[in-house]
């Protein structure tokens, strides 16, 4: 089976730096995304990682280990807007059917304060 | 950029009928759709997978004959919640993909369903 486990909470002042953390146990692993997500919207890609090692995109940035079963998301310079639940999901490659299915971690609420 | 077209965005019906929900892929064929419900303050479950032309596979805990899945072409794919209950009101959404997976997933606007 799958098992995607992320904090459920975090806050942050509005300029640092907040890092988001995620675990995950799979048996087909086949890369790892993350998106975010406002109340009642659809999720929004951010990143996205199968190799080893920190992906760079603007102020978010993407970290993953796969002998560990680690990722994390890094938010620089945080913004009031970046206040969002922030899925971590996880690629799992079915054996039969010929697909890969997209399972979501339980996502974090992360809330920006000035 | 990929876009995928659902509707409804919200639905209201009575107990006991049944809601079709429409995601189209606008310019891109989608080969596989996800379909997902999200309950307030929770993530997405997956729910089934479809690909187009075959049999919906579901997940463990999810009626098959209550959830019905088409995926009659590679830019349609529906999902009907038949016989609805107040338990059923949810946020769905849609996630299309292709052959071609590292284009990623383009996810639906989603639809809000609510059953009175």
């Amino acid at each position: 089976g799958q098992n995607i486990d992320q904090p459920t909470e975090m806050t942050a002042t509005e300029g640092a730096i907040v890092q988001i953390n995620c675990t995950y146990q799979t048996s087909g692993f086949n890369g790892l995304f993350w998106y975010q997500q406002h109340a009642g919207e659809a999720p929004t890609f951010l990143s996205y990682n199968v190799l080893d090692g920190l992906e760079e995109k603007g102020r978010f940035s993407s970290f993953l280990s796969r002998s560990k079963g680690y990722s994390y998301l890094l938010l620089k310079e945080l913004q009031m807007k970046d206040s969002a639940s922030y899925l971590c999901a996880v690629r799992d490659r079915q054996n039969s059917g010929g697909y890969n299915k997209l399972i979501f971690g339980a996502g974090t609420r992360l809330a920006v304060h000035p | 950029g990929a876009v995928v077209s659902q509707h409804p965005s919200r639905v209201i019906c009575k107990s006991g009928t049944s809601v079709k929900i429409e995601c189209r892929s606008l310019d891109f064929q989608a080969t596989t759709m996800f379909w997902y419900r999200q309950f307030p303050k929770q993530s997405l479950m997956l729910m089934a997978t479809s690909n187009e032309g075959s049999k919906a596979t579901y997940e463990q805990g999810v009626e098959k004959d209550k959830f019905l899945i088409n995926h009659a072409s590679l830019t349609l794919s529906t999902l009907t919640v038949t016989s609805a209950h107040p338990e059923d009101s949810s946020f769905y959404i849609c996630s299309a993909t292709t052959l071609i997976e590292a284009y990623g997933y383009t996810f639906g606007s989603g639809t809000r369903l609510t059953v009175v």
